[in-house]
């Protein structure tokens, strides 16, 4: 199994740009999430998912789309990027009662 | 609303000591529990958790928690720390509604280890 796989591991983008960060699972998890990771601020959820066809938001949602049309992906868009926006992104995904399983990370710069 | 408490955002230990990371949550229920590692530019790792049952729990590396109700602690042990346990802590919990999987995190604790 290859678990939790991000697209792409880095990314630099021009402010007001779009993008879409990838997130696929193979272990039939039901719970997908994305965070955020910034220096001295912990892990911030950004949006979730608890099944196909359903998300929403976490709590720092502004500025991120996403959509969970099949159990496997959860894709992640950013609409005008900010240099704000500039950190590590991460997915994870979840089975009722298990631990989230990580994956390796999107480092995002936004100049 | 739940909280994660983590004392100390940096802990230096010497190598073969005793790692002790401290977690505290604030829940008007026991939550599920969870500690994770996040190495250097990796992505983070679940250590070990507790749902139900035994409340000294063992993970993977050494690691050991134990959940303390009275106490709403989930301290995280090692008796004697690798160079490689050099890395983040996260203390993590969640609420028992099956519904609800949002975990909600500590700030995270660095591990030094000394040789």
């Amino acid at each position: 199994n290859a678990g939790v796989t991000q697209t792409p591991k880095f990314q630099v983008l021009k402010t007001g740009q779009s993008m879409t960060l990838q997130c696929a699972q193979d272990m039939n998890h039901e719970y997908m999430s994305w965070y955020r990771q910034d220096p001295g601020m912990g892990l911030r959820l950004i949006h979730y998912s608890v099944g196909a066809g359903i998300t929403d938001q976490g709590e720092v949602p502004n500025g991120y789309n996403v959509s969970r049309s099949t159990t496997e992906d959860f894709p992640l868009r950013l609409l005008s990027a900010a240099p704000s926006q500039t950190s590590v992104y991460f997915c994870a995904s979840s089975r009722t009662g298990g631990g989230y399983t990580f994956g390796s990370g999107t480092r995002l710069t936004v100049v | 609303a739940q909280s994660v408490t983590q004392l100390g955002s940096h802990v230096s230990v010497s190598e073969g000591a005793l790692v002790l990371l401290r977690c505290n949550y604030s829940s008007s229920v026991p939550p599920y529990l969870f500690w994770y590692v996040q190495y250097p530019n990796q992505g983070l790792q679940l250590l070990l958790k507790y749902t139900t049952g035994a409340t000294l729990v063992k993970g993977i590396n050494g690691f050991e928690a134990e959940f303390k109700k009275s106490e709403t602690s989930f301290h995280l042990t090692k008796p004697s720390a690798h160079m490689s346990d050099a890395a983040e802590y996260f203390c993590a919990v969640s609420d028992r509604d099956g519904n609800n999987r949002k975990l909600i995190w500590g700030l995270g604790t660095s591990l030094a280890v000394n040789p």
